[in-house]
């Protein structure tokens, strides 16, 4: 049964610094790896997608990595600002018991930038 | 785009009665799929669809039906609501297996 991690649950970091969030998974047979933004009472917003076979994806100042046989991936935030507090999610798709059509996901990381 | 579109946003409902929340796509995605959110517990796969006509059950399917007579819509059932059904609900969907999973603003589901 495939299983994510994210730690820390919470992390603070003053703005302007770079940080990085964690994620890690127990089954490294995974189609895709996407990470997703969730302010509080919203909706999940999708953030980056990094296919199996894929290293790394960047959009803006974000960054993703992937490391399918360590089952780890890490999201980078350069340059942190305010409107980057939310809470951040990882989840994996990959199949089992319920097909394919299934993302497995973190508790997340939640992520206050002080101004 | 309007993207996936859930209604209600907001729900009390009475222990035993029955609703339906909605979910609905306009990019013709094949799978689509609900999710609920408790805290602490990460999001949980409740059922799933891989096209019109075809649907199965997820990790927590329990106290739910679905059905998808159309591409564009995939509603969820609560049969006999219980106080364990409070959560929020989301919706999802995707065009293919490996691609980008998009979700709805969520339903957030009051039983008492």
């Amino acid at each position: 049964k495939q299983e994510v991690t994210q730690i820390p649950a919470a992390l603070s970091v003053p703005e302007g610094e770079n940080l990085v969030l964690n994620c890690s998974f127990t089954d490294s047979a995974i189609y895709n790896l996407q990470w997703f933004r969730q302010d509080p009472g919203k909706g999940l917003t999708s953030l980056l997608l990094i296919q199996s076979s894929q290293r790394e994806q960047t959009s803006g100042r974000l960054n993703a990595s992937l490391d399918k046989s360590s089952g780890r991936s890490t999201l980078y935030i350069a340059a942190s600002q305010p409107g980057d507090s939310a809470t951040y999610l990882c989840a994996v798709r990959s199949g089992g018991n319920f097909g394919n059509e299934k993302l497995t996901f973190g508790t997340g990381t939640r992520l206050t930038i002080i101004p | 785009n309007a993207g996936v579109t859930q209604t209600p946003k907001f729900q009390v409902l009475k222990t035993g009665q029955s609703m339906t929340l909605q979910c609905a796509q306009d990019m013709n995605h094949e799978y689509m799929s609900w999710y609920r959110q408790d805290p602490g517990m990460g999001l949980r796969l409740i059922h799933y669809s891989v096209g019109a006509g075809i649907t199965d059950q997820g990790e927590v399917p329990n106290g739910y039906n679905v059905s998808r007579s159309t591409t564009e819509d995939f509603p969820l059932r609560l049969l006999s609501a219980a106080p364990s059904q409070t959560s929020v609900y989301f919706c999802a969907s995707s065009p293919y297996i490996d691609t980008e999973a998009f979700f709805g603003q969520g339903t957030r589901l009051t039983v008492v």
